[in-house]
């Protein structure tokens, strides 16, 4: 049972837009900010997005993030097949004094 | 470039013990905490410690606190996780990765392989 919750899975088409949701608490999420992770399976994670919504270099602005109160989202415009991937939301939690994840939402570009 | 690069992982007996090293490159080690993240088979990311840039203060997650210790060697870029007592629940994909300051993974290595079994 992850500390934070996700969907297990997600699916659009080409060309449309996902968002991906990922849900805490006030000592987690309300407190702290939210990174994202991509995953295609078989390979270490990938940073897509930090303090909840910034971009490491390098990452297309078709990846996006924002945050309201205990909830953050991952929004993906533009689908490409390549986006086929696990997603993970990660952030601190201050109660726990660890670092706690989502379960990870597979995204299924049909 | 930026690498970290796992080593150390195998194949362990229930109750067994093993070393896992991650050696940095490409940028200053000591600058920067450090941290174990695994990946069980089929499931999601899992925090397991980390570590301050000057070797002190560590962290661990209840799973592996008391079993797993993390150090580190600046003098030699290099991290370790020494795991003991290790169980079957501990079979997983190790990665070594560096944390931004608000814990943000931004650089991962390609992971070493645990696995627990008798």
């Amino acid at each position: 049972q992850s500390v934070l919750t996700q969907p297990p899975s997600v699916s659009a088409a080409p060309g449309q837009k996902v968002t991906i949701s990922c849900s805490g608490s006030r000592s987690n999420i309300g407190s702290n900010y939210v990174a994202w992770y991509q995953q295609v399976p078989g390979t270490a994670p990938k940073l897509l997005i930090y303090e909840s919504n910034k971009r490491p270099s390098g990452i297309p602005d078709r990846f996006s993030g924002s945050k309201s109160g205990t909830s953050a989202t991952l929004g993906i415009t533009g689908l490409q097949t390549g986006d086929e991937a696990d997603y993970y939301c990660g952030t601190w939690d201050t109660g726990l004094s660890a670092v706690v994840f989502g379960g990870g939402t597979k995204l299924t570009v049909l | 470039q930026v690498q970290l690069v796992e080593s150390g992982g195998g194949l362990v007996k229930p109750g067994g013990s093993l070393r896992l090293t991650c050696a940095a490159s490409g940028f200053t080690f000591s600058d920067y905490y450090m941290s174990w993240i695994r990946q069980a088979p089929g499931k999601g990311l899992e925090w397991v410690s980390h570590i301050s840039n000057s070797n002190t203060y560590p962290k661990y997650a209840d799973s592996v606190k008391g079993r797993f210790t993390i150090s580190r060697d600046n003098a030699k870029n290099s991290l370790y996780l020494q795991l003991k007592s290790l169980r079957a629940e501990d079979t997983a994909v190790y990665y070594c990765a560096r944390p931004t300051g608000d814990f943000a993974f931004d650089i991962w290595g390609q992971g070493t392989v645990v696995t627990v079994s008798s």
